[in-house]
């Protein structure tokens, strides 16, 4: 139980495109989801949390206009990286918590985004 | 902000070797997580622990929360080539399970 998985696992795009990302959650329904974005070899760093029906919440420093986040559904959420540039070029990885009163986050196998 | 420090950065360990790994904060949390990652992949959950001085095992993989609730540990008993990948702790103070602070990871490498 608790999969989450993410589409696509890799994506090369031009500078100036836009991207989007799908996270699902399989076998759960996720009222929040987390998205994360992850250098070589550096620890995750969150970038924003997604709730269903309502605007996802930023961390400090990230830009809400250029990583647009969708919480269409307790089972889906998007984030669409608009207008990338290379610096852009980063491993993503969206999570879910299964609530319940637990804490732990079940996360997806992560998309490689590459700018170009 | 919130940080761990977690230790060691790397590892280079022998098949059948025990490994020990830790993460320390002068910060109290009120749970810690014990996560690995394998190349291009997402982290996957090893051992959550809830409790002050709890010790839980999860096949030849132990964990303990530290009584101070400043640290944890993870022990890997007879490792073995499949336990190559990136070690990762998290702490968590409240029950925002997007608000957990990550350690920087340790890297295992386990030669046959």
């Amino acid at each position: 139980g608790a999969v989450v998985s993410q589409h696509p696992s890799w994506v090369i795009c031009k500078s100036g495109t836009s991207v989007k990302i799908e996270c699902r959650s399989l076998d759960f329904q996720a009222t929040t989801m987390f998205w994360y974005r992850q250098f070589p070899k550096q620890s995750l760093m969150l970038m924003a949390t997604s709730n269903e029906g309502s605007k996802a919440t930023y961390e400090q420093g990230v830009e809400k206009d250029k990583f647009l986040i969708n919480h269409a559904s307790l089972t889906l959420s998007t984030l669409t990286v608009t207008s990338a540039h290379p610096e852009d070029s980063s491993f993503y990885i969206c999570s879910a918590g299964t609530g319940g009163g637990g804490y732990e986050q079940y996360f997806g196998p992560g998309t490689r985004l590459t700018v170009t | 902000g919130q940080q761990l420090n977690q230790s060691p950065q790397s590892m280079f360990i022998q098949e059948g070797e025990d490994v020990s790994m830790n993460c320390t904060s002068s910060s109290i949390f009120n749970t810690w997580l014990w996560y690995k990652q394998d190349p291009g992949e997402g982290p996957v959950l090893l051992i959550a622990l809830y409790k002050a001085g709890e010790l839980t095992s999860n096949g030849r993989l132990t964990a303990q929360f530290g009584i101070t609730r400043k640290d944890s540990f993870l022990n890997i008993s007879a490792s073995i080539p499949s336990d190559v990948g990136i070690y990762f702790c998290a702490g968590l103070r409240g029950t925002n399970a997007g608000k957990s602070t990550f350690g920087d990871g340790t890297t295992l490498t386990v030669k046959p």
